[in-house]
């Protein structure tokens, strides 16, 4: 079975500093990893994805993740924090031919002026 | 493209009424999903279907039922609510898995259960 863990529930930040939400992925066949991003009262949208071509994923709203497989781990950074990234982000496992989604308990991204 | 359209948005019920959440998406997508999403729970998947008349149990079945008519629709039916289902329903979307393309999300339905 495939599942995410995202550490920690909530991570607060100033704005203008580095953004570090952290996932690791358990999965017995290479995974695709997504990162979805929550606005209050919307709906999930995708911000990148790892499909296998390269290590280094570059999304939306200057956010990009590294796929690990040494360490199981999908991390999303971005550079410099802006107040428009407030919001929930979710880390979600997948794998070829398979319907299903999973995503994991998300973490809420706080930030301060 | 309207994408993916769920109404209400908002819903109170009594213990015991039913209801259904509709969904409807205009981009021709075969899978659609719905998740319910539960504060630092995540989303978990209700149910699930690949394709007109076909429909699967995703991870929280218990208490709810789906159809699939038509590749456009796919409603949740609660026949009996109860507290346990006052949460954020959503309802997704994607073309097919082969390239493994987003999950196209709707806005959700806040339900309550009183």
């Amino acid at each position: 079975a495939q599942s995410v863990t995202q550490l920690g529930s909530h991570v607060s930040v100033s704005e203008g500093a580095l953004v570090l939400l952290r996932c690791n992925y358990s999965s017995s066949v290479p995974p695709y990893l997504f990162w979805y991003v929550q606005y209050p009262n919307q709906g999930l949208q995708l911000l990148l994805k790892y499909t296998s071509a390269a290590t280094l994923v570059k999304g939306i709203n200057g956010f990009e993740a590294e796929f690990k497989k040494s360490e199981t781990s999908f991390h999303l950074t971005k550079p410099s924090a802006h107040m428009s990234d407030a919001a929930e982000y979710f880390c979600a496992v997948s794998r070829t031919g398979f319907q299903k989604l999973v995503f994991g308990t998300g973490t809420r991204l706080l930030v301060s002026p | 493209n309207a994408g993916v359209t769920q109404t209400p948005k908002f819903r109170i019920l009594k213990i015991g009424q039913s209801m259904t959440l509709q969904c409807t998406q205009d981009m021709n997508h075969n899978y659609m999903y719905w998740y319910r999403q539960d504060p630092g729970m995540g989303l978990k998947l209700i149910y699930y279907s690949v394709g007109a008349g076909i429909t699967d149990k995703g991870e929280v079945p218990n208490g709810y039922n789906v159809s699939r008519s038509t590749t456009e629709d796919f409603p949740l039916r609660l026949e009996l609510a109860a507290p346990s289902q006052t949460s954020v329903y959503f309802c997704a979307s994607r073309p097919d898995i082969a390239t493994n393309e987003k999950l196209f999300f709707g806005s959700g339905t806040q339900l309550s259960v009183l």
